[in-house]
């Protein structure tokens, strides 16, 4: 596609539940990030992927937090047991790797809103 | 671990006023970039800055870069109701892709 995909684009989920957030990335893009933004907030970052290397994990809040890409293309957002804490805006970016033909800059997605009721 | 930080959070300002955003950063990077958020938007890039003394224009907005300050600013000129939203810098680690968002300055701007 054109652009950077998100699914879904709005989550609605009782405290408890599993839920899963699926991003595509733009064609060609190795790099790929998830952030969430709570309501007024910044960018927290969550976690990064870069080709077929290991994941950078460091962000991810808890271990109800997980995501898988497989190569260079969709990834998905896994949250189990949600709380109500994890109310938030999920964005996901991609980038052509740096010190290739890009600069780095990232595309975002149009971001995943999950309410947990 | 690399932590990024803008000032002011909040900016509110009159229309032709100018003002000057500020994102310093703590670890050695030479890439950094500005994105644009419109409420209940995505983001959106508005420059990437890749050297020491890096100066990027467009319109009314221009960012520059000066690593050895590890500072970056975005400077609004003669600012018009169009220009009101949130603003991020976000830097990247040293040789890696890994990259850090500031918290963000809402800048409203008023008639």
């Amino acid at each position: 596609g054109a652009g950077v995909s998100q699914s879904p684009s709005n989550k609605v989920t009782e405290k408890g539940k599993d839920v899963e957030l699926r991003c595509d990335p733009i064609s060609g893009h190795t790099a790929l990030y998830w952030y969430r933004q709570r309501l007024g907030q910044g960018l927290e970052f969550l976690i990064y992927f870069q080709g077929n290397s290991a994941p950078d994990k460091s962000g991810l809040p808890s271990d109800r937090f997980s995501a898988e890409r497989t190569g260079e293309s969709v990834s998905t957002l896994t949250i189990q047991r949600t709380q109500q804490e994890d109310s938030a805006v999920y964005l996901c970016a991609s980038s052509l790797r740096w010190g290739g033909p890009g600069t780095g800059e990232l595309f975002f997605g149009e971001g995943s809103r999950l309410t947990v009721l | 671990e690399l932590k990024v930080e803008q000032n002011p959070l909040f900016l509110s300002m009159q229309e032709g006023k100018n003002y000057t955003i500020y994102c310093n950063y703590s670890t050695t990077s030479d890439r950094l970039y500005w994105y644009r958020q419109d409420p209940g938007k995505s983001l959106e890039s508005l420059f990437v800055l890749l050297s020491n003394g890096a100066v990027k224009q467009e319109g009314r907005l221009m960012a520059s870069l000066d690593t050895k300050a590890r500072l970056s600013t975005l400077h609004i000129t003669a600012a018009v109701h169009d220009l009101s939203a949130t603003y991020f810098c976000a830097v990247a680690s040293y040789n890696n892709n890994d990259m850090r968002f500031g918290a963000g300055t809402r800048l409203t701007v008023k008639p």
